[in-house]
């Protein structure tokens, strides 16, 4: 049972233009949720994050909305850079409790 | 150190022998997780632990499975038997308060 769906298993944008990625959840029991950015043979780096209570998140050229009726949430980038090119987890939590839930992750490719 | 460590960073292995997963957390973590990703999946939690409390077993996905965490500190996750399923990047990841998670850059486990 997928909780948290990345739908779009890659994405390729030309630089300079908008990155959006997309994720879906089911469980609306999720009120924090996170994306997260991978490089190959590295760790997944913390990139944003949006509490339930809010609609949008931004830092810099990374914004994050939610959509709690919809059980949706995406990130922006705006302008996309060459460096952006990762693969981008969306995860999700429950309330106090710390265990993430992961997506699949979408790989982005950002091309000149 | 500055990071989340983990070793071995390649770890090849027969089908049936056991194995060890090393997590050095960042100092002053006071949780610390395991996820592993295999191949075209999602970061599938596995284990959590906090402090001195029980830790959350509820990912682990045989009794072959093991972790423990020494002293607050070092964790080891231990495969016993392992098979060819079990073959996947194995993640470890601390925090200080149980949210906001710092990756180490994972074990890749292969079974032969």
């Amino acid at each position: 049972d997928q909780q948290v769906k990345q739908n779009s298993p890659s994405l390729s944008v030309q630089e300079g233009r908008i990155s959006i990625l997309n994720c879906d959840y089911t469980n609306s029991m999720f009120d924090y949720f996170l994306w997260y950015k991978k490089y190959p043979a590295e760790g997944p780096t913390f990139l944003i994050s949006i509490s339930s209570i809010k609609d949008k998140n931004e830092d810099g050229r990374f914004t994050v909305f939610l959509n709690k009726s919809a059980k949706h949430l995406s990130l922006h980038i705006v302008p996309s850079q060459p460096g952006d090119s990762a693969v981008y987890f969306c995860a999700a939590s429950t309330g106090t409790a710390s265990k993430l839930t992961f997506g699949t992750g979408t790989r982005l490719q950002v091309t000149l | 150190g500055a990071g989340v460590s983990q070793s071995p960073s390649n770890k090849v292995t027969e089908k049936g022998k056991d194995v060890e997963l090393r997590c050095d957390p960042i100092s002053g973590h006071t949780a610390l997780y395991w996820y592993r990703q295999s191949l075209g999946q999602g970061l599938e939690f596995l284990i959590y632990f906090q402090g001195n409390s029980a830790p959350d077993k509820s990912g682990l996905p045989s009794d072959r499975f093991s972790a423990e965490r020494t002293g607050g500190s070092v964790s080891t996750l231990t495969i016993q038997r392992t098979q060819q399923e079990d073959s996947a990047v194995y993640l470890c990841a601390s925090s200080p308060t149980g949210k906001g998670y710092t990756f180490g850059s994972g074990t890749r486990l292969t079974v032969v």
